[in-house]
């Protein structure tokens, strides 16, 4: 059965530095997403992407935060200049008609 | 925007009794899905479903749409059960809101 995956599984980074998290959807799908969990608490949207061009951004998505879909395959998130407070973990999920999104395994982001 | 609320919060119960876990709304929703968060962190789809009834195996769940709420029944339980339920809505815009989630403990 396809799946999402997501590289790498865990990051740890310094506070300051950019930060690429990257997931690969599922081949035929058209909508993607990044969501984020800071630990003990609930999943969070950030951002959705279709058709090449973002379509919809929380409050959460500020300046900082960058997506892009390089190619036919990878869709990435850009954080320019990490924050301690950025520290949880970040799913990707992706959506053939926008209903049911398919969640990756998500990338553990550790700021120090 | 939409309001999700999720309980119990938390469920302790022993191998083999069954559970209902429920989810409130507080606007029409397009999209509703049931995730269960392992150990592991990672969220497994459980059920796509905005309205009706589905089973999968030990779990079902019924969305009332017109009444705001879903529920998520276990049967059987397993200490694999264990984890993290969280309910998801989509009520017009594109990413999902998801409630807090219902922690539940199965004791062998």
């Amino acid at each position: 059965e396809p799946e999402v995956t997501q590289t790498p599984s865990h990051q740890v980074t310094q506070m300051g530095q950019e930060v690429i998290l990257r997931c690969v959807p599922i081949s035929n799908h058209l909508y993607f997403y990044w969501y984020r969990q800071i630990l003990g608490q609930k999943v969070e949207f950030l951002v959705s992407f279709y058709n090449n061009e973002i379509s919809e951004k929380s409050e959460i998505f500020d300046d900082q935060f960058s997506v892009e879909r390089p190619d036919g395959s990878n869709f990435t998130l850009k954080i320019r200049s990490t924050k301690l407070e950025d520290s949880a973990m970040y799913f990707c999920a992706s959506s053939l008609n926008h209903y049911e999104q398919y969640f990756g395994p998500g990338t553990r982001l550790t700021v120090t | 925007g939409i309001q999700v609320e999720q309980s119990p919060p938390d469920l302790i119960l022993q191998e083999g009794a069954n559970s209902t876990l429920r989810c409130n709304f507080s606007d029409s929703v397009n999209n509703l899905q049931w995730f269960h968060q392992n150990p592991w962190g990672q969220l497994i789809n459980l059920f796509y479903i905005p309205s009706g009834t589905k089973q999968n195996g030990r779990l079902s769940a019924t969305t009332v749409a017109t009444e705001r709420y879903s529920l998520l029944y276990i049967s059987s339980s397993q200490t694999t059960d264990s984890g993290v339920y969280f309910c998801a809505v989509e009520g017009g815009a594109d990413g999902l809101t998801f409630g807090k989630g219902t922690h539940l403990i199965i004791q062998p």
